[in-house]
């Protein structure tokens, strides 16, 4: 049973470009959670969703970021004209349906974005 | 407010014992967690404990939790240079939908 798969691992974009950041959950999970850990910092929440909803987006900027998770196809995390501030590790976490109440998060390796 | 604050450091020498600590402040947290990075890599889950309980022991883990003083702390036995890692702290908030993390512990291990 695979992980979290995410894709890019690392991902270089120059400022004004934009970043797509990929999430497929574990099989059989139905909800995924988007985290940044900025240099030397630790995790903060971004976003959860489940399939087609976004339940809780409160950790998200309000320009330029976005999330999805379709029907079919992994999660995406999308950030439209980056800035150097933008430079983080962003990490995908999903949990199956009926264990969000002991809130276990199984986590992907990371997606590492720099803009230069 | 969510916030979950932790020391940043803790330096040790193998075989000794290590304590990271961790404060929150959602009083109705129910599940608090410990998780466990190493470099270059996601997060995984080492520990949790449910709010209703004060200990809870695995292999070389204790958690303790003093939900007054809304106080966790892990404590690691006979510690090991594999041990080294950042520590994470966690509470999950709003019926266990979010968990909210602290800073982390970056825990080394001397030989």
């Amino acid at each position: 049973n695979a992980g979290v798969m995410q894709n890019p691992r690392h991902l270089v974009r120059r400022r004004g470009q934009e970043a797509r950041l990929r999430c497929s959950p574990m099989k059989g999970h139905s909800h995924v959670y988007w985290y940044r850990q900025l240099p030397e910092e630790g995790l903060k929440f971004m976003v959860y969703l489940q399939k087609e909803n976004i339940i809780d987006e409160s950790g998200m900027p309000k320009e330029r970021f976005s999330a999805e998770f379709p029907k079919e196809g992994p999660s995406i995390l999308r950030i439209q004209q980056v800035v150097r501030g933008d430079s983080a590790a962003y990490f995908c976490a999903s949990s199956p349906p009926g264990t969000a109440h002991t809130g276990e998060l199984f986590f992907g390796e990371g997606s590492r974005l720099t803009v230069l | 407010g969510e916030d979950v604050e932790q020391s940043l450091f803790l330096s040790v020498r193998e075989g000794d014992s290590s304590v990271i600590n961790c404060t929150y402040t959602d009083s109705s947290s129910t599940y608090l967690y410990w998780y466990k990075q190493e470099p270059g890599a996601g997060l995984q889950l080492l520990t949790y404990i449910f709010s209703n309980m004060d200990m809870k022991q695995d292999q070389r883990l204790t958690v303790l939790l003093n939900k007054k003083d809304k106080h966790l702390s892990l404590r690691i036995a006979d510690t090991q240079t594999g041990d080294s890692a950042i520590y994470f702290c966690a509470e999950s908030i709003g019926g266990g939908f979010k968990t909210i993390f602290g800073a982390g512990t970056r825990l080394f291990v001397k030989a």
